[in-house]
């Protein structure tokens, strides 16, 4: 297991649900990500922090709003998803926010939106 | 938009062969070369990477050209192994490329 862990590690919901997807690292790393893997599709990056602080939200829809309590923790918390949004979720974090030092990823949650 | 550009987007290499992947880039602010490897299930993992003063770094069978000039980097695998069958992004933050799916055949 990487450093990063995330769960769950797959994911059923209904589009009328809330669940919550959580990240937890032990790398000391100051910065977390979010990140959204579809298939034939770029990783799209959908949030950043830094010291617990988001920088960067990429136009992500409402539906999905992160959470960072503290520097070794991320959640992201799900509700009224579309099929659309089925993916996997990507976690990862990195030294600092310029990512350039490389990221550590977690193994994802796998989500389907039915 | 930043944009970087893999090609290709598979590839198919007996063992012991040496694919190549290609990633070209516009950002001339780039300043950190990365390349991850993805196996199914798993997350993106760190493989190797590059800074802009070097042209090339070898770490075991995985080497980095870098072209700076030409805007270019690329990963080779020397003597590919069927454990190497992956995807690959090149990913200089914060984007990432769209992937290229290594199959090594024995």
């Amino acid at each position: 297991e990487t450093g990063v862990t995330q769960t769950p590690r797959h994911l059923v919901m209904g589009m009328t649900n809330k669940k919550s997807l959580k990240c937890e690292q032990h790398l000391g790393h100051n910065a977390m990500y979010w990140y959204k893997q579809s298939a034939k599709k770029p990783l799209e990056l959908m949030f950043v922090y830094s010291l617990e602080e988001r920088v960067e939200n990429n136009s992500v829809p409402s539906r999905f709003s992160p959470e960072c309590p503290n520097s070794s923790h991320l959640f992201l918390h799900l509700h009224t998803l579309q099929p659309e949004d089925s993916a996997l979720y990507l976690c990862a974090s990195s030294q600092e926010a310029s990512g350039d030092y490389g990221y550590t990823f977690g193994s994802g949650t796998r989500l389907t939106v039915v | 938009q930043q944009q970087v550009k893999q090609s290709p987007q598979s590839l198919i290499v007996q063992k012991g062969g040496i694919p190549i992947i290609n990633c070209a880039y516009e950002n001339t602010a780039f300043d950190y070369f990365p390349w991850y490897q993805q196996f199914p299930g798993k997350g993106p993992a760190l493989l190797i990477a590059i800074r802009p003063d070097v042209s090339e770094k070898k770490e075991g069978r995985f080497t980095i050209s870098f072209n700076k000039s030409a805007k270019q980097f690329s990963l080779h695998i020397m003597d590919s192994q069927p454990g190497d069958s992956a995807t690959y992004f090149c990913a200089p933050p914060p984007v990432f490329g769209k992937g290229t799916r290594l199959s090594v055949i024995a």
